[in-house]
């Protein structure tokens, strides 16, 4: 099975600077890596697939890259509403798992 | 809007069972896979089961295979998971997932709520 692990776990950051989050894979995932966030009692959201490719409706702040087993995701102004937990998932091989989560917390 | 909803969530003593249901609209069912994805209090999202768009194939994390059993209806709209033998550590919110990209293995573009499982005596 595929191991995810994410860091940090948790970043404290204010409005309006950059975030980078990591996510690492056990071995290679190639691009097939999605990120989520949820805010506190919300379902998950998806926010990008294929490692890089931004779903309809998510700002252009947030972005993603990387391929094999290092993908990071970076919001490049931080924003009120994106204080929440990003997860990182691969789907390249069953089981799919997600990484451990990254707490953006206002500094 | 796809709409997802879960039901059938409760309190329940250890091996004991549940059954949870999720109905969805504003899509074609049939045509998609379907998840359960379920999260600890606290705790991260740990992928659970999964089923094909026709339902002929199935799959199960460890923790649960062989207690656990996805279904569907697509007829009625409806993914089902048949839970037993539950234990104190099967205790989450339960979500309903449509998965994305055919054929497996899957990411997940729209979410149900959530339905909270308390395994507890």
């Amino acid at each position: 099975d595929i191991q995810m692990t994410q860091s940090p776990s948790t970043l404290s950051a204010s409005v309006g600077a950059r975030v980078t989050i990591t996510c690492r894979a056990s071995q290679s995932v190639n691009y097939r890596l999605a990120w989520y966030q949820q805010r506190p009692g919300k379902a998950p959201k998806l926010l990008i697939c294929q490692a890089s490719n931004l779903e309809t409706g998510v700002p252009s702040r947030f972005s993603g890259s990387g391929s094999g087993t290092e993908f990071t995701l970076t919001i490049s102004s931080l924003q009120p509403d994106d204080f929440a937990t990003y997860y990182c998932q691969q789907y390249y091989s069953n089981p799919v798992s997600f990484g451990g989560g990254t707490r953006v917390e206002i500094e | 809007e796809v709409q997802v909803l879960e039901s059938g969530g409760g309190l329940v003593q250890p091996g004991g069972s549940l059954r949870l249901s999720c109905v969805v609209s504003r899509f074609t069912f049939r045509t998609y896979a379907m998840s359960w994805v379920r999260q600890a209090p606290g705790r991260g999202l740990e992928w659970v089961s999964a089923i094909s768009s026709v339902g002929g194939t199935t799959y199960y994390a460890d923790s649960v295979k062989g207690r656990f059993t996805i279904s569907r209806d697509n007829s009625k709209n409806t993914l089902f998971l048949q839970m037993n033998s539950l234990r104190v550590e099967d205790t989450a919110v339960f979500y309903c997932a449509r998965g994305l990209n055919p054929g497996g293995p899957y990411y997940f573009d729209s979410w149900g709520q959530g339905i909270r499982v308390t395994v507890s005596s």
